[in-house]
């Protein structure tokens, strides 16, 4: 069946360096969306990409969607202790009836 | 305001006692779903209902059943409770499934002994 990957699984960084977490997908994707989990709280919806190539800003978090709709990337520039969390990608599974999310990627800022 | 609501949110309970885990959306949303956080496996999706009366398996719907015969409520059931389906659950409504956004609520910690 689809997978969705995403690497890191954990980042750490100092208050004010940039981060990055990446997904993959075993299929090509018809969207891709991304959710931020606070820890001790639940998944909220940042964003979805639909377009190849496709880029998104929002404030300091920048959203990418690959030529090949397959792959998708999240970057955040200088990090606030505000942006910890879990970041999940998601994409519609067969049929465009089910949601397959990644992995995750456990964000900690130093400060 | 708009909210999924879940109840409980904290759950202890043995392996074999029937629960059912509440879940109500008042946006309106045709599509609701469940889903389980396990650590390092993300969010897995148990079942998904399109419409009143119209449910079907997510990727791991073994050990649960669900029904909607409301639009605003989706509870998720669990016939016969065992260690492995302790978790964290989530409980999802978007507006269709073409919409996408999904609108999560606060979760369920079930530990099941």
């Amino acid at each position: 069946g689809q997978q969705v990957m995403q690497i890191p699984q954990y980042q750490h960084v100092q208050e004010g360096e940039d981060f990055t977490t990446y997904c993959n997908s075993s299929t090509t994707l018809s969207n891709i969306q991304w959710y931020k989990q606070r820890p001790g709280g639940h998944p909220v919806f940042l964003i979805q990409l639909v377009k190849s190539g496709e880029v998104k800003k929002q404030k300091r978090l920048t959203f990418q969607f690959g030529e090949a709709k397959k792959n998708s990337s999240l970057h955040i520039t200088a990090t606030q202790t505000t942006d910890v969390g879990t970041y999940f990608c998601a994409g519609p599974g067969e049929y465009g009836n089910k949601l397959v999310f990644g992995a995750g990627t456990i964000l900690r800022v130093k400060s | 305001e708009a909210q999924v609501t879940q109840n409980p949110r904290y759950l202890i309970t043995v392996t074999g006692k029937k629960l059912t885990v509440t879940c109500s959306q008042n946006m309106n949303h045709e599509y609701m779903s469940w889903y389980r956080q396990d650590p390092g496996l993300g969010l897995r999706q148990i079942y998904y209902s399109m419409n009143v009366e119209v449910t079907d398996k997510g990727d791991v719907p073994e050990g649960y059943k669900v029904s909607r015969k409301e639009k605003r409520n989706f509870p998720l059931i669990l016939e016969s409770p065992s260690p492995n389906q302790t978790s964290l659950y989530f409980c999802a409504s978007s507006l269709s499934r073409r919409s996408n956004e999904q609108f999560f609520g606060p979760g369920t910690r079930l530990t099941v002994l």
